[in-house]
């Protein structure tokens, strides 16, 4: 099977400006989840979703915001970009319940200038 | 306040000896635990798990026991080896078989293995 992929691998945008990421998790896995890993904070969740809901969340600000298509493809937007949220965004995909470890893909590297 | 300590950031050993990475966790609600490996510029890559029910899990080379009085767990490798250098990170959470969306990781620990 193939693994999670992440598009696009790199980005640079500016402060302001907003940002989609997408992720595309292993056939048949229908659980999406967002982490964002920075030097300082290490890895963090961000949220999650299964079969189109958002079933759980981070505490990051509202300008973080994802969805879930019928799919199983899931993308995240970061409105309003600010120097601070430059990382490294990872997204991980799981079978769903009872089995439920992640795998994660390759990751987004974003900077924000 | 940090749910899942890694204390040592940094592990070196020998080729052929045993490594052991530690984790501490603070909330007993955590039943489901995880490693995962990492290289740099790459996403983590899932190593092991345990449920709060057992205390041990082996595959291979990897074994990780669980103290759950102590809220401690630890991963061994067997015997330890070059490839093996990489990021370590714990992780832990809630609802094992329910809502497993939420991660928590700990903040890694840099395993160096000499040759």
């Amino acid at each position: 099977k193939a693994g999670v992929t992440q598009t696009p691998r790199y980005l640079i945008k500016t402060r302001g400006q907003q940002v989609t990421l997408s992720c595309s998790p292993i056939s048949g896995h229908r659980s999406v989840s967002w982490y964002q890993q920075t030097p300082g904070q290490g890895l963090q969740f961000l949220f999650e979703y299964f079969s189109e809901t958002q079933r759980n969340k981070g505490n990051f600000p509202g300008r973080f915001s994802g969805r879930q298509f019928s799919n199983s493809r899931s993308e995240m937007n970061v409105s309003t970009l600010e120097l601070g949220d430059s990382a490294l965004y990872l997204c991980a995909s799981s079978p769903g319940p009872p089995t439920d470890t992640q795998y994660f893909g390759p990751g987004t590297r974003l900077t924000v200038l | 306040d940090q749910q899942v300590k890694q204390n040592s950031p940094s592990l070196s050993v020998q080729e052929g000896r045993i490594s052991i990475l530690n984790c501490d966790y603070t909330n007993s609600m955590f039943d489901y635990f995880l490693w995962y490996k990492k290289y740099p510029a790459e996403g983590p890559t899932f190593l092991i798990s345990i449920s709060s029910i057992k205390d041990k899990n082996e595959d291979g080379r990897f074994t990780v026991f669980l103290n759950k009085s102590a809220k401690h767990l630890s991963l061994h490798i067997v015997p330890s080896q070059p490839g093996d250098s990489a990021v370590y990170f714990c992780a832990a959470s809630s609802n094992y078989g329910g809502s497993q969306g939420n991660l928590i990781f700990g903040k890694g620990t840099k395993l160096s293995v000499k040759p």
